[in-house]
Order: structure tokens, then C-alpha cells, then sequence
């Protein structure tokens, strides 16, 4: 079964340092999603992208994060210069081609941020 | 802004019961989810509704419309069943996900 694919599975960084989180969204899917879960709170939305532009974002997606597809396979994050409220669980996600509604969720990369 | 309420917060369980989780949503939506979260972290889906009803193995969603509701129901219920549940709902095509809070279940041999 297709799946979403996140690198790194765990990241340990010091805070102001960038971060990039990677995700490889499953091949023909056309709507990529990235959310965050703190730890013990819930599942937060950060930012939707489509057709090559954000289209949506949160309050949370300020001016540190940015989002790009580099190479129509990989969908990054980039944390300018983290926070320690940063530390949090990244989960990627992708929805189909029939609708962004089915979505497949990545396994997440925990960021610890010093 | 719409808000997700999940009930109950905790469930514990004895194997082989029948366990029902329950969500709620305040404004209009076009589609639901119940993901499944397990320690360590990642999110699976187990149902994706609009309307109706669906059932996979011993999962059953059903969804209310009108009443802003959705219930998840475990049939049969496993201690591999341990999870976390989360409902999360889409406003309107191509949006975010908001989600609830996410219900601990535990269920015990």
C-alpha cells in the first residue's frame, strides 16, 4: 500500500538553528499537508499546499516556517531558527487525486529543539 | 471557528466489550475522519465519512449531518484496540483538518 515517507524520524537541534523536515508524499497525489502535535495537545494544522503555492495557512505558520516542493517528489518544512516551543511532533500528509479529503498521514519526525 | 469535542476523554475496556466514542462538531462540514493514534506517535486512518455509515473488521463509523455528530464503535474490542482516537473534520473541499482532542482507550485482557 502506498504510503507518505518522513525523514528524519527524530531530530535533536539547539534553538536558532534551521531545521528541515522531509516528507515524500505518495506519487500521484496532488494536495500536501503539513500538521504538528505538541506534546500532549492536539494535532495542530500548519499549512496546505497545491498546485505548487501554499494554500492555506494557520496563525502558527508565521515567517520562520516555509514550505517548498523542490522536485515533485519531496515536500519540505523549514524552521528558520527553531524555538524551544518548536519541539514538537511533524506529521506530513498527502490527499488523492479524487479529493483532498482522503488523506494518508507520514509517521511523523519528533523534533526536539535544546 | 469550529470545534471538535470528543467523549469520553478516557475509556478503559475489558476485552470483548462493545465500546462506542463519540464526536461532536459545531459547525457545517464535508467530510469526517477517525484517525488511530498509537505510542509513538503516528496517525493512521481508519475511516473517512460524508454520510452514513461505514464498517471495516470489528469498526464501525457512523455519521449525523443534521446533528452535527459522529460515533466510532469497536465491536468485539482488543487490547491491540489501546489507542488513541481521534476525530477531525474538513470545513470544505480542499481545507484543513481541525481535530479533537483525541480519546485515550485502553483495553484491558
Amino acid at each position: 500500500e502506498p504510503e507518505v515517507t518522513q525523514t528524519p524520524s527524530h531530530q535533536v537541534t539547539q534553538m536558532g538553528q534551521e531545521v528541515i523536515l522531509r516528507c515524500v508524499p505518495i506519487s500521484n497525489h496532488l494536495y500536501f499537508y503539513w500538521y504538528r502535535q505538541i506534546l500532549g495537545q492536539k494535532v495542530e494544522f500548519l499549512v496546505s499546499f497545491y498546485n505548487n503555492e501554499i494554500s492555506e495557512k494557520s496563525e502558527i505558520f508565521d515567517d520562520q516556517f516555509s514550505v517548498e516542493r523542490p522536485d515533485g517528489s519531496n515536500f519540505t518544512l523549514k524552521i528558520r531558527s527553531t524555538k524551544l516551543e518548536d519541539s514538537a511532533m511533524y506529521f506530513c500528509a498527502s490527499g488523492g487525486i479524487t479529493g483532498a479529503n482522503v488523506l494518508t498521514f507520514g509517521a511523523g519526525s519528533r523534533l526536539t529543539v535544546l | 471557528k469550529n470545534e471538535v469535542e470528543q467523549s469520553p476523554q478516557n475509556l478503559t475496556a475489558q476485552e470483548g466489550e462493545f465500546i462506542t466514542i463519540n464526536c461532536s462538531y459545531s459547525v457545517g462540514i464535508s467530510a469526517l475522519h477517525w484517525l488511530q493514534q498509537h505510542p509513538g506517535g503516528g496517525i493512521v486512518s481508519l475511516f473517512m465519512l460524508s454520510s452514513g455509515k461505514k464498517k471495516h473488521g470489528r469498526l464501525i463509523a457512523t455519521i449525523n449531518i443534521q446533528e452535527k455528530h459522529s460515533s466510532l464503535h469497536i465491536t468485539a474490542s482488543h487490547p491491540r484496540d489501546s489507542a488513541v482516537y481521534i476525530c477531525a473534520v474538513f470545513t470544505g473541499a480542499n481545507s484543513k483538518l481541525t481535530f479533537g482532542k483525541g480519546i485515550t482507550l485502553s483495553v484491558r485482557p
